[in-house]
Order: C-alpha cells, then structure tokens, then sequence
C-alpha cells in the first residue's frame, strides 16, 4: 500500500518567505508526527499529533514554526519569515495509534534549503 | 528523557553476524526499547522493539538484559544493505509519543 508522502521534495526560497510543507500520512494511521534533520545528525522531533488534536509540540524551535492537521489525515508544517538556519531535511511520520508500542512509518522528507 | 548510548561505529563483513551494543542503565519500568535505521539518502526504518523479552522478527532480533539496563540488536547475516545508521530509542513516560534520536551507531558492511 501506500506509505507516507511528502510535498514538496526539495523546496528552495529566500530568506523571510513562508513556507508550506505537506505530509500525507499512511491511510488509517491516527498518529502524525514531524521531525527536522541536519546533516550528519539523527532526526529531531517538532511536534505530533493524535487525530486532528496537536499532543507534543515542544520540538517547536519558535513561534515561526507550526503546524496544523485540520481533518486529522494531512498535516501543514508553516515555517514563517525563514531563515537560513530554517535550511534541513523535514520528516514526517505517522502510526496507527499513539504508544510505545506503535512504530512510526516515514516518508521521503523535504529538502528545504533557505537562500 | 532516558538515554541511550551507543558506539559511534561498527563494521562487519558480509554474511556475518552483527551485534549492536546499546546502554540505556537509566531506564525505567515503562520504557520500550526500539531499534530504527536509517539508510544513505533515505528516512529511518523500523527494525524491531521491545519491552522485557527478547524479540524476533524478519529483520533483527533484539536481545534485553535482565536488568533491561542494555539490549543488543541482532543482524543474523549482514547483508551490504544493511549499511546504514542504527538508532537505539527508549519510548515511555510522559514522552511516549515522540522518538529521540541520539548519534546511532554507523555500521559499516564489507563485501
């Protein structure tokens, strides 16, 4: 079946815009999850969510950064005035449920670059 | 968040066993151990998981010390694709939700 899909791919803007990024998580899944990576470092968690309901979003590393998931099936992560520090691979992931347990399925990532 | 600790590399050869040592002594009794890796260019990948027995799947098996104070993920015959960053990730408390990736252990196949 389909896995977790993430749009843009690669997405290059300039210093100060906004930005987009779109993640559809694995149908059914109820749990979504964002992380950002550097390069060479493990991922970094952002912010989840169970169903439409934002659980975690201590990851958040300001008030530029947030993230919606309206309907409880896709997730927004809005990156707003970026910066150029903003530039990493974004992740999201999703899993059926949320629980130790349950294991987090991840897509391809976006690769935003900020110029 | 309890952590993890692991050696910042390993290299096996081809065919052979690998064992990847992780050392989390601050667990606590609600902490599932997981295993994810992350191959080149790609996102991380589940590979197993664990509570207070040891555990088989397709993949990996994951060997938990008695005292759970350090688990040891088991590649029975390495493979070249199984050359990627392995991440050992404790989930419980009140962060249950969310992975915390550390360095992970960069494993090394050789032909």
């Amino acid at each position: 079946g389909a896995g977790v899909s993430q749009s843009p791919r690669y997405k290059v803007t300039k210093r100060g815009q906004d930005v987009a990024l779109r993640c559809d998580p694995i149908s059914g899944h109820v749990s979504l999850y964002w992380y950002r990576q550097a390069l060479g470092q493990g991922p970094e968690f952002l912010t989840y969510f169970n169903y439409e309901a934002q659980q975690d979003k201590s990851g958040l590393p300001n008030d530029r950064f947030s993230a919606e998931r309206p309907e409880g099936s896709i997730s927004t992560l809005t990156i707003q005035r970026t910066e150029q520090r903003d530039s990493a691979m974004y992740r999201c992931a999703s899993s059926l449920a949320v629980g130790e347990g349950y294991e987090q399925y991840f897509g391809p990532g976006t690769r935003l670059t900020v110029t | 968040d309890a952590k993890t600790t692991q050696p910042n590399s390993m290299e096996s050869n081809e065919e052979e066993p690998v064992h990847l040592p992780c050392n989390h002594s601050t667990i606590s009794g609600t902490d599932y151990i997981h295993w994810y890796r992350q191959l080149p260019s790609q996102g991380p990948e589940y590979v197993i998981h664990g509570l207070t027995s040891n555990v088989n799947n397709r993949m990996a098996s994951l060997a938990i010390a008695e005292d759970r104070k350090s688990s040891t993920l088991i590649l029975h015959r390495a493979t070249l694709r199984d050359a990627a960053v392995y991440y050992c990730i404790l989930r419980g408390g009140t962060s249950y939700g969310k992975l915390t990736f550390g360095q992970g252990t960069i494993l090394t196949v050789h032909p």
